[in-house]
C-alpha cells in the first residue's frame, strides 16, 4: 500500500489561505488520493479526492501534481473553524491514516 | 438521515472485563471498519469488513473481536486479551472497495476507558 507523509503541524492567519501538502511518492497509477480532517474528539469528515486531475468542491481544492507523487490541500479563505487535523491517504483495499497536519488558523 | 451510529459514547470497564462497541449503519454500504485512536496520534486499523460474514485483521488485532452477521451492524468486542484498551474507538463505512472512489464515512466514536 502507497504510505503518505505530512508535516506534523502548520499555522494559518484567518482569512488567508491554508495550503496543507502531502507526499506520496509510492502511488500506483490507479489510487486515488482523499483528504479527511478531523476536529477534537470527533469522528474524521471527508473532504476531497482526486486521481490526477485537480478538483475542487465547497469545502476545498486539491491539487495533484502530473507525476501523482505529491498534493495539496488548498482552504482559500481559513476560518478559525478549519482548525482541525488533515489527513492525506491513499487507499487501495484498507484506509491507512497517519498522524496527519495539526493546522492551526489564528486570528 | 443516513449514517453512522456507535453506542455507548462513554464506556467504563474493569479490567479483565470484555466489552462490546456498537456500530449500525443506514447507508447500504458494503464496508465497514473499525479504528483506534490514542491521545495525539493518528486512527489505526483495527479489523475492517467488505461483505457480510467477511472480515479481515487490520494493523492492531490483537485482544479484538468482530463479527459481520448483517450488513449494517459490524460490533467490536475488546477482550480481555487487550493489554491497553483505553482509547477512542471510530467506526466506519464505504460504498465499497478498490480503485474507485471510496468515501468513508465516519461515526461520533466511543470513547473507552478502562478503571
Amino acid at each position: 500500500d502507497a504510505k503518505t507523509t505530512q508535516p506534523t503541524s502548520m499555522d494559518c492567519a484567518e482569512g488567508r489561505a491554508a495550503n496543507l501538502p502531502c507526499n506520496h511518492s509510492t502511488i500506483s497509477g490507479n489510487e486515488y488520493v482523499y483528504w479527511y480532517r478531523q476536529i477534537h474528539s470527533q469522528g474524521p469528515q471527508y473532504i476531497i479526492h482526486g486521481l490526477k486531475n485537480n478538483e475542487t468542491n465547497e469545502m476545498a481544492s486539491l491539487i495533484i501534481t502530473e507525476d501523482r507523487k505529491s498534493s495539496t490541500l488548498i482552504l482559500p479563505h481559513a476560518t478559525l473553524r478549519d482548525t482541525a487535523v488533515y489527513y492525506c491517504i491513499v487507499p487501495f483495499n484498507k484506509f491507512y491514516f497517519g498522524s496527519g497536519t495539526k493546522l492551526n488558523v489564528k486570528p | 438521515d443516513g449514517g453512522i451510529t456507535q453506542s455507548p459514547k462513554y464506556l467504563f470497564r474493569k479490567e479483565g472485563q470484555n466489552v462490546t462497541l456498537s456500530c449500525e449503519q443506514n447507508l447500504n454500504h458494503d464496508a465497514m471498519y473499525w479504528y483506534r485512536q490514542d491521545p495525539g496520534q493518528g486512527l489505526r486499523l483495527i479489523y475492517y469488513s467488505q461483505i457480510v460474514n467477511d472480515f479481515q485483521k487490520g494493523d492492531i488485532a490483537e485482544g479484538y473481536s468482530v463479527s459481520r452477521e448483517k450488513k449494517e451492524s459490524f460490533p467490536l468486542t475488546v477482550t480481555s486479551a487487550q493489554k491497553n484498551p483505553t482509547a477512542f474507538y471510530l467506526c466506519a463505512s464505504s460504498i465499497g472497495r478498490g480503485a474507485g472512489a471510496n468515501v468513508l464515512t465516519f461515526g461520533a466514536g466511543s470513547r473507552l476507558t478502562v478503571l
